[in-house]
Protein backbone atom coordinates (compact mmCIF):
# COMPACT_ATOMS: atom_id res chain seq x y z
CA UNK A 1 0.00 0.00 0.00
CA UNK A 2 1.30 3.80 0.33
CA UNK A 3 2.21 4.07 -3.65
CA UNK A 4 2.57 7.66 -5.06
CA UNK A 5 3.02 8.12 -8.62
CA UNK A 6 4.84 11.00 -10.40
CA UNK A 7 3.87 12.16 -14.60
CA UNK A 8 5.72 12.28 -16.57
CA UNK A 9 9.06 10.68 -15.74
CA UNK A 10 10.87 13.39 -17.24
CA UNK A 11 9.87 16.11 -19.17
CA UNK A 12 11.66 18.08 -22.24
CA UNK A 13 10.58 21.50 -22.42
CA UNK A 14 11.65 24.89 -24.10
CA UNK A 15 12.60 28.10 -22.33
CA UNK A 16 9.56 30.54 -21.60
CA UNK A 17 7.12 27.29 -22.17
CA UNK A 18 5.30 25.82 -18.57
CA UNK A 19 5.13 22.49 -17.59
CA UNK A 20 2.81 20.76 -15.33
CA UNK A 21 3.93 17.59 -12.96
CA UNK A 22 1.45 15.58 -11.67
CA UNK A 23 1.61 13.56 -8.50
CA UNK A 24 -1.21 11.16 -6.90
CA UNK A 25 -1.83 8.98 -4.32
CA UNK A 26 -2.57 5.90 -5.56
CA UNK A 27 -4.31 3.80 -2.74
CA UNK A 28 -4.60 6.36 -0.01
CA UNK A 29 -6.33 10.13 0.60
CA UNK A 30 -3.89 12.21 0.95
CA UNK A 31 -4.24 15.31 3.21
CA UNK A 32 -1.21 16.90 2.64
CA UNK A 33 1.13 16.70 -0.33
CA UNK A 34 4.71 17.84 -0.37
CA UNK A 35 6.68 19.28 -3.11
CA UNK A 36 10.97 19.09 -3.04
CA UNK A 37 13.56 19.76 -5.54
CA UNK A 38 16.67 18.36 -5.86
CA UNK A 39 19.71 19.27 -7.62
CA UNK A 40 22.10 16.92 -8.86
CA UNK A 41 24.17 15.34 -6.34
CA UNK A 42 22.29 17.19 -3.38
CA UNK A 43 19.83 16.77 -1.03
CA UNK A 44 16.07 17.47 -1.08
CA UNK A 45 14.91 20.82 -0.37
CA UNK A 46 11.25 21.36 0.66
CA UNK A 47 9.45 23.87 -1.70
CA UNK A 48 5.63 23.51 -0.74
CA UNK A 49 2.98 22.15 1.39
CA UNK A 50 -0.26 21.82 0.30
CA UNK A 51 -3.14 20.25 1.89
CA UNK A 52 -5.98 19.56 -0.37
CA UNK A 53 -8.81 22.60 -0.63
CA UNK A 54 -6.00 25.16 0.91
CA UNK A 55 -3.50 27.19 -0.75
CA UNK A 56 0.09 25.47 -0.36
CA UNK A 57 2.45 27.09 2.02
CA UNK A 58 6.08 27.47 0.15
CA UNK A 59 9.38 27.81 1.56
CA UNK A 60 11.50 30.97 2.09
CA UNK A 61 12.69 31.94 -1.35
CA UNK A 62 10.80 30.11 -3.85
CA UNK A 63 8.67 31.98 -5.72
CA UNK A 64 4.93 31.20 -5.75
CA UNK A 65 4.33 32.25 -8.94
CA UNK A 66 6.54 30.60 -10.89
CA UNK A 67 5.75 27.27 -9.16
CA UNK A 68 1.95 26.79 -8.97
CA UNK A 69 0.93 24.17 -6.89
CA UNK A 70 -2.68 22.78 -6.84
CA UNK A 71 -3.63 20.04 -4.58
CA UNK A 72 -7.54 19.85 -5.46
CA UNK A 73 -8.97 16.62 -4.46
CA UNK A 74 -7.46 14.05 -1.64
CA UNK A 75 -5.65 11.80 -4.25
CA UNK A 76 -3.60 14.55 -6.49
CA UNK A 77 -1.69 17.58 -6.98
CA UNK A 78 -0.11 19.26 -9.49
CA UNK A 79 2.94 21.51 -9.94
CA UNK A 80 3.03 24.04 -12.70
CA UNK A 81 6.67 25.41 -13.44
CA UNK A 82 5.21 28.33 -15.18
CA UNK A 83 8.10 30.32 -18.40
CA UNK A 84 10.70 27.99 -17.76
CA UNK A 85 14.21 28.54 -17.42
CA UNK A 86 17.60 26.48 -17.86
CA UNK A 87 17.81 27.08 -14.46
CA UNK A 88 14.71 25.20 -13.40
CA UNK A 89 16.40 21.89 -14.73
CA UNK A 90 15.79 19.83 -12.16
CA UNK A 91 14.15 16.99 -10.23
CA UNK A 92 11.14 17.39 -8.73
CA UNK A 93 9.89 14.84 -6.24
CA UNK A 94 6.31 14.60 -4.45
CA UNK A 95 5.62 12.92 -1.08
CA UNK A 96 2.18 12.35 0.33
CA UNK A 97 0.89 11.87 3.62
CA UNK A 98 -2.28 10.54 4.99
CA UNK A 99 -4.21 10.85 8.56
CA UNK A 100 -3.57 7.09 9.33
CA UNK A 101 -0.02 7.50 10.39
CA UNK A 102 1.31 10.71 8.66
CA UNK A 103 4.07 9.13 7.31
CA UNK A 104 5.20 10.49 3.73
CA UNK A 105 5.32 8.71 0.89
CA UNK A 106 7.26 9.59 -1.45
CA UNK A 107 6.87 9.67 -5.75
CA UNK A 108 9.54 8.52 -8.20
CA UNK A 109 10.15 11.91 -9.41
CA UNK A 110 10.20 13.73 -12.59
CA UNK A 111 13.56 15.04 -14.68
CA UNK A 112 12.77 18.35 -16.01
CA UNK A 113 14.87 19.59 -18.76
CA UNK A 114 14.63 23.21 -20.02
CA UNK A 115 16.41 23.84 -23.33
CA UNK B 1 14.77 24.60 14.38
CA UNK B 2 16.47 21.12 13.24
CA UNK B 3 19.28 20.03 11.29
CA UNK B 4 20.85 17.03 10.43
CA UNK B 5 24.60 16.61 9.88
CA UNK B 6 25.61 13.63 7.77
CA UNK B 7 29.37 13.74 8.81
CA UNK B 8 30.66 11.79 5.33
CA UNK B 9 29.64 12.39 1.85
CA UNK B 10 30.95 9.37 0.27
CA UNK B 11 31.37 5.95 2.04
CA UNK B 12 33.39 2.99 0.16
CA UNK B 13 33.19 -0.40 1.43
CA UNK B 14 33.75 -3.92 -0.33
CA UNK B 15 31.17 -6.43 -0.29
CA UNK B 16 30.15 -8.85 2.62
CA UNK B 17 31.68 -6.06 4.97
CA UNK B 18 29.82 -3.85 7.52
CA UNK B 19 28.63 -0.43 6.12
CA UNK B 20 28.52 2.29 9.34
CA UNK B 21 26.54 5.93 7.75
CA UNK B 22 26.83 8.25 10.26
CA UNK B 23 24.13 10.98 11.21
CA UNK B 24 24.14 13.69 14.19
CA UNK B 25 20.29 15.61 14.69
CA UNK B 26 19.73 18.55 16.35
CA UNK B 27 16.21 19.39 17.17
CA UNK B 28 14.25 21.22 20.19
CA UNK B 29 12.03 18.82 20.27
CA UNK B 30 11.94 14.95 20.63
CA UNK B 31 12.16 14.46 17.30
CA UNK B 32 11.63 11.70 14.82
CA UNK B 33 13.93 10.16 13.14
CA UNK B 34 14.31 8.75 9.57
CA UNK B 35 16.64 6.84 7.32
CA UNK B 36 15.91 6.39 3.56
CA UNK B 37 17.32 5.05 0.02
CA UNK B 38 17.87 6.67 -3.23
CA UNK B 39 18.52 4.77 -6.05
CA UNK B 40 20.12 6.52 -9.26
CA UNK B 41 17.07 8.51 -10.88
CA UNK B 42 14.91 6.92 -8.58
CA UNK B 43 12.61 8.27 -5.36
CA UNK B 44 13.17 7.90 -2.12
CA UNK B 45 12.40 4.69 0.06
CA UNK B 46 12.03 4.59 3.66
CA UNK B 47 14.53 2.43 5.23
CA UNK B 48 13.59 2.63 8.78
CA UNK B 49 12.33 5.41 11.26
CA UNK B 50 12.58 5.99 15.30
CA UNK B 51 9.59 7.53 16.75
CA UNK B 52 10.66 7.86 20.73
CA UNK B 53 9.34 3.43 20.96
CA UNK B 54 12.93 1.30 21.32
CA UNK B 55 15.91 3.16 20.64
CA UNK B 56 17.18 0.68 18.68
CA UNK B 57 15.11 0.12 15.38
CA UNK B 58 15.43 -2.54 12.59
CA UNK B 59 14.35 -1.34 8.80
CA UNK B 60 14.44 -3.25 5.86
CA UNK B 61 17.00 -4.98 4.13
CA UNK B 62 19.51 -5.74 6.43
CA UNK B 63 19.98 -2.05 7.88
CA UNK B 64 19.25 -0.99 12.06
CA UNK B 65 19.69 2.55 13.26
CA UNK B 66 20.25 3.33 16.73
CA UNK B 67 19.02 6.56 18.50
CA UNK B 68 21.43 7.73 21.34
CA UNK B 69 20.35 10.94 22.99
CA UNK B 70 23.24 11.59 25.12
CA UNK B 71 25.43 11.83 21.60
CA UNK B 72 22.82 13.24 19.46
CA UNK B 73 22.99 10.54 16.86
CA UNK B 74 21.17 8.11 14.79
CA UNK B 75 24.03 5.86 12.70
CA UNK B 76 22.78 3.72 10.10
CA UNK B 77 24.21 0.17 9.77
CA UNK B 78 24.84 -3.16 8.51
CA UNK B 79 26.57 -6.36 9.08
CA UNK B 80 27.17 -7.39 5.59
CA UNK B 81 27.10 -5.07 2.48
CA UNK B 82 25.56 -6.11 -0.71
CA UNK B 83 26.08 -4.59 -4.11
CA UNK B 84 22.61 -3.60 -4.48
CA UNK B 85 23.18 -1.52 -1.25
CA UNK B 86 24.99 1.39 -3.29
CA UNK B 87 22.74 4.28 -3.51
CA UNK B 88 22.44 7.46 -1.99
CA UNK B 89 21.33 7.46 1.60
CA UNK B 90 19.40 9.99 3.53
CA UNK B 91 19.30 11.23 7.46
CA UNK B 92 16.02 13.00 8.04
CA UNK B 93 14.76 14.50 10.89
CA UNK B 94 10.85 15.68 11.99
CA UNK B 95 9.61 17.69 14.77
CA UNK B 96 6.93 15.24 15.44
CA UNK B 97 5.83 11.67 14.69
CA UNK B 98 5.87 12.52 11.05
CA UNK B 99 2.23 14.41 11.25
CA UNK B 100 1.13 15.51 7.92
CA UNK B 101 1.96 19.64 8.79
CA UNK B 102 5.30 18.78 9.89
CA UNK B 103 7.94 19.27 7.91
CA UNK B 104 11.09 16.75 7.16
CA UNK B 105 14.58 18.39 7.07
CA UNK B 106 16.63 16.20 4.61
CA UNK B 107 20.30 15.83 5.60
CA UNK B 108 22.88 16.22 2.45
CA UNK B 109 23.19 12.80 1.56
CA UNK B 110 25.82 9.69 1.72
CA UNK B 111 26.87 7.41 -1.39
CA UNK B 112 27.56 4.51 -0.53
CA UNK B 113 29.53 2.28 -3.03
CA UNK B 114 30.31 -0.90 -2.46
CA UNK B 115 32.80 -2.29 -4.22
CA UNK B 116 33.30 -6.66 -5.58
Amino acid sequence: GAVVSQHPSRVICKSGTSVKIECRSLDFQATTMFWYRQFPKQSLMLMATSNEGSKATYEQGVEKDKFLINHASLTLSTLTVTSAHPEDSSFYICSASGTADYEQYFGPGTRLTVT
Amino acid sequence: AQSVTQLDSHVSVSEGTPVLLRCNYSSSYSPSLFWYVQHPNKGLQLLLKYTSAATLVKGINGFEAEFKKSETSFHLTKPSAHMSDAAEYFCVVSKNSGGSNYKLTFGKGTLLTVNP
